[in-house]
């Protein structure tokens, strides 16, 4: 069964701190993605990676930055949170091929207070 | 970029009916098209998606059909029942190596009244 997961099931920051948030998965997948969910916006891409060290921006990436160093770990770094970063943050990996399942992780409810 | 509008937003329909939900896409190089559902508190979850070379595409009471020409598709469910309740996201995608990311809809709220 493969799995992706995220470190954190909820996160509470305040404004301005800088925010890790991790994801891991354990199916040997190139492809790994952030995607940013709110009500009425379905999921924005934020940032993939399609290869240890590399690194895309998505739609959203303002305020956002990531990290690949090992293939399995892709994590999603906000800078300085603010306000407008509250929302469910869903991490998910993909094979190289085209066309193939993105398989989520469980996603992290973040609270910017 | 790619966009994909998806409507309607909530659906609500009786046990045994069937229910649709449609999406358009604007970028005629997509062709990859899947479709998740996401249950209350639950990760989305694949459950059924088509490439360009194929019209319809059936599982069990899901189906999903696509016109190339309008840039448009749609999850069909039939026999609805109370476990298919969830948001559903329909998805688009190209084979192109700047982007190999999903571009999602908006969601649909899908309830089946027991």
């Amino acid at each position: 069964d493969v799995k992706v997961t995220q470190s954190s099931r909820y996160l509470v920051k305040r404004t301005g701190e800088k925010v890790f948030l991790e994801c891991v998965q354990d199916m040997d997948h190139e492809n790994m993605f952030w995607y940013r969910q709110d009500p009425g916006l379905g999921l924005r891409l934020i940032y993939f990676s399609y290869d240890v060290k590399m690194k895309e921006k998505g739609d959203i990436p303002e305020g956002y930055s990531v990290s690949r160093e090992k293939k399995e770990r892709f994590s999603l770094i906000l800078e300085s949170a603010s306000t407008n970063q509250t929302s469910m943050y869903l991490c998910a990996g993909g094979t190289g091929s085209f066309g193939t399942e993105a398989f989520f992780g469980q996603g992290t409810r973040l609270t910017v207070v | 970029g790619e966009n994909v509008e998806q409507h309607p937003s909530t659906l609500s329909v009786q046990e045994g009916d069937s229910a649709v939900i449609k999406c358009t896409y604007s970028d005629s190089a997509s062709n990859y098209f899947p479709w998740y559902k996401q249950e209350l508190g639950k990760r989305p979850q694949l459950i059924i998606d088509i490439r360009s070379n194929v019209g319809e595409k059936k599982d069990q009471r899901i189906a999903v059909t696509l016109n190339k020409t309008a840039k448009h598709f749609s999850l069909h469910i039939t026999e609805t029942q109370p476990e298919d309740s969830a948001v559903y996201f329909c998805a688009a995608s190209k084979k192109d190596t700047g982007r190999r990311a999903l571009t999602f809809g908006s969601g649909t709220r899908l309830q089946v009244q027991p």
